[in-house]
């Protein structure tokens, strides 16, 4: 297994466009995770999949975010009508049953211009 | 709410010992885990504490005291290729595996 891959590495859009971020985690991980990173901070909670049932989505997160996980395999993520507070890193994260960590993607950068 | 705190940057020369307090304020604790990112790169998993005590990974450390909300990462034997951003990061009994994570700890290794 080549770990979690994320595509794509660099994205800049522009206000008010939609972009979509894909994911996929190691094949023998249920569990699915997405992270937003700003410089400075640490990862914070977007949303959390086990298959492809989504469990989890944060409170802070607008109505503009979007995920899905289809056959509990791959995920994506849409940001739709983006603002220039989006820009980021999107960390997408993979782990089995249990806790024993994450592994995380390279992640996406978003830039809204 | 949850909150961590950790300090912002932390220097120490190459050979030497470094020690990466984290503390917290959650309910339903049940874990603790550190994370190292490179400048550019994303996180990786250096350890995870659920029980009090010391859990060694070669160079690398993790202690937790759950009596005191408070947990370290030890590095020995600081190396150039240490430097780097060090979270810790919370996981809650209810949070069925998600992380709060703490804004991060700038390791710089000196020659």
């Amino acid at each position: 297994d080549t770990g979690v891959s994320q595509d794509p590495r660099h994205k800049i859009t522009k206000r008010g466009q939609n972009v979509t971020f894909r994911c996929d985690p190691i094949s023998e991980h249920n569990r699915l995770y997405w992270y937003r990173q700003t410089l400075g901070q640490g990862p914070e909670f977007l949303t959390y999949f086990q298959n492809e049932a989504q469990l989890e989505k944060s409170r802070l997160l607008s109505d503009r975010f979007s995920a899905e996980r289809p056959k509990g395999s791959f995920s994506t993520l849409e940001i739709q009508r983006t603002e220039q507070g989006d820009s980021a890193m999107y960390l997408c994260a993979s782990s089995p049953g249990g806790f024993y960590g994450y592994t995380f993607g390279s992640g996406t950068r978003l830039t809204v211009v | 709410g949850q909150s961590l705190e950790q300090p912002s940057e932390v220097t120490a020369v190459e050979g030497a010992i470094v020690q990466i307090n984290c503390t917290y304020q959650t309910s339903g604790f049940y874990g603790l885990s550190w994370y190292q990112q490179h400048d550019g790169g994303a996180p990786t998993f250096l350890s995870y504490n659920a029980l009090d005590g010391l859990e060694e990974t070669g160079r690398f450390s993790s202690f937790l005291s759950r009596s005191d909300s408070y947990g370290y990462l030890l590095l020995q034997e600081l190396q150039m290729k240490d430097s780097a951003s060090y979270f810790c990061a919370v996981y809650r009994r209810d949070n069925a595996g998600k992380s709060t994570f703490g804004d991060g700890t700038t390791l710089t290794v000196k020659p």
